[in-house]
């Protein structure tokens, strides 16, 4: 079975500083997705970023990027120029590729940025 | 709007009480979940259901039955409640071809139902 684990149960940081969360997992596949998800106050899953497996490079967008270490089976998540729109609960988890594409959750990060 | 709808949002209970949440989808989904959030645990599984027809235990079935009526809909059942499922509850669909899709959402979610066992 396969297991996600957030080592960082809350992080803060100021605004417009950069912040990087963490992320492990224990699999034996070989194709999975892993995902960043964003849970604001109105409880709300909102997807930040998401990595294929078979990619070797490191996914992007805007000011949220991953580092991917596939071997580690590490994946974090950096966000810079934080902002207060960013404090939220942050969830990584991962998919794997075959019936049911069933979805593991890690216990999340609860991140608060301040002014 | 397209997207996944939970019924009711909010409800509370008296231990030993039964009641059916509700979700359905309008996007062809085949795959449907349900999970339950509580404080510092994340989303756990519950059920879920591959296709129309099928359903499989997630990590965490003991105290609840699911129906997948049709395509569409997805219904998770307490038969007789207790305070330990007192949680939020999210229904989540996605559509087989993600890799092949356009849609950037892998998983929807609906908005959750908030419930508290007495």
């Amino acid at each position: 079975a396969q297991t996600v684990t957030q080592s960082q149960p809350e992080m803060s940081v100021q605004e417009a500083e950069t912040v990087t969360l963490s992320c492990t997992y224990d699999t034996s596949e070989s194709n999975y997705y892993l995902f960043w998800y964003k849970q604001p106050p109105s409880r709300q899953m909102i997807l930040v970023i998401r990595q294929e497996a078979y990619k070797q490079q490191n996914a992007t967008e805007n000011r949220f990027s991953v580092n991917f270490q596939k071997a580690a089976k590490s994946f974090s998540l950096k966000i810079s120029d934080s902002q207060l729109g960013d404090t939220a609960m942050y969830f990584c988890a991962f998919m794997k590729l075959n019936y049911g594409q069933n979805f593991v959750f890690g216990p999340g990060t609860r991140l608060s940025v301040l002014p | 709007n397209a997207g996944v709808t939970q019924t009711p949002k909010f409800q509370v209970l008296k231990t030993g009480q039964s009641m059916t949440l509700q979700c359905a989808q309008d996007m062809n989904h085949n795959s449907m979940y349900w999970y339950r959030q509580d404080p510092g645990m994340g989303l756990r599984l519950i059920y879920y259901s591959a296709s129309e027809g099928t359903t499989d235990k997630g990590e965490v079935p003991n105290g609840y039955n699911v129906s997948r009526l049709n395509k569409r809909e997805f219904s998770l059942r307490l038969e007789s409640a207790a305070p330990s499922q007192t949680s939020v509850y999210f229904c989540a669909s996605i559509g087989f071809g993600y890799q092949g899709t356009t849609s950037n959402q892998p998983q929807h979610f609906g908005d959750g139902t908030r419930l508290s066992i007495l």
